[in-house]
């Protein structure tokens, strides 16, 4: 089965804040990991959080961490056109399937 | 930023022959390779991490004399597939760390290719 888990599709409206959620397995990361990913090129580092961290932000993006429960999610606040794409939660390793983000004006 | 590029970008095989991807990062020394296969709507599945100068390391239940990974320098790692056949047509993905941190990455981060389309008929 799959370590890491996310929902395939998301679509907001530009202005809104986007919610994604992953679930994962491994405990033991020191890291977990949010990619972005746009048509035709590759994954790149978003963001990420110390696994000791509860949340961090960053400009727009609120990354929340709840061990306990091994759950992950990446808030996008105020949402734009460019927001589109697919984001990978991570842990070390392990990639979920990647949540498609749509746009919609 | 860590750049790292893949070659060919698409590839078209007959089933048989072997086809050669190359992995290269282009301003960082990369200490540790990986290869991912990635499936439509699937997760990336690791194959293989590569060091350079060693032996790959693979994933359970990936075949490492069908899928051939060379690392032989800091900025170079391949990956053959050999004797293609159309299960094999996927979306190949090669990703870099510095494990070092001397040139960059200094939490595990991976640099990843824009990724290999092959195709084998």
């Amino acid at each position: 089965g799959e370590d890491v888990e996310q929902s395939l599709f998301l679509s907001v409206r530009e202005g809104d804040s986007s919610v994604i959620n992953c679930t994962y397995t491994d405990s033991s990361s020191t890291y977990l990991y949010w990619y972005k990913q746009e048509p035709g090129a590759g994954l790149q580092l978003l963001t990420y959080i110390f696994s000791n961290m509860d949340m961090k932000q960053d400009q727009r993006l609120t990354v929340l961490l709840n061990k306990k429960d091994k759950h992950l999610s990446l808030r996008i606040a105020d949402t734009q056109t460019g927001d589109s794409a697919i984001y990978f939660c991570a842990e070390n390793l392990s990639f979920g399937a990647g949540t498609t983000v749509t746009v919609r004006a | 930023g860590a750049v790292v590029s893949q070659h060919p970008s698409r590839v078209i095989c007959k089933s048989g022959t072997s086809v050669k991807i190359e992995c290269r990062s282009l301003d960082f020394q990369a200490t540790t390779m990986f290869w991912y296969r990635q499936f439509p709507k699937k997760s990336l599945m690791l194959m293989a991490t590569s060091n350079e100068g060693s032996k790959a390391t693979y994933e359970q239940g990936v075949e490492k004399d069908k899928f051939l990974i060379n690392h032989a320098s800091l900025t170079l790692s391949t990956l053959t597939v050999t004797s293609a056949h159309p299960e094999d047509s996927s979306f190949y993905i090669c990703s870099a760390r510095d494990l070092s941190g001397k040139t960059v990455g200094s939490y595990n981060e991976q640099f990843f290719g824009p990724g290999t389309r092959l195709t084998v008929l």
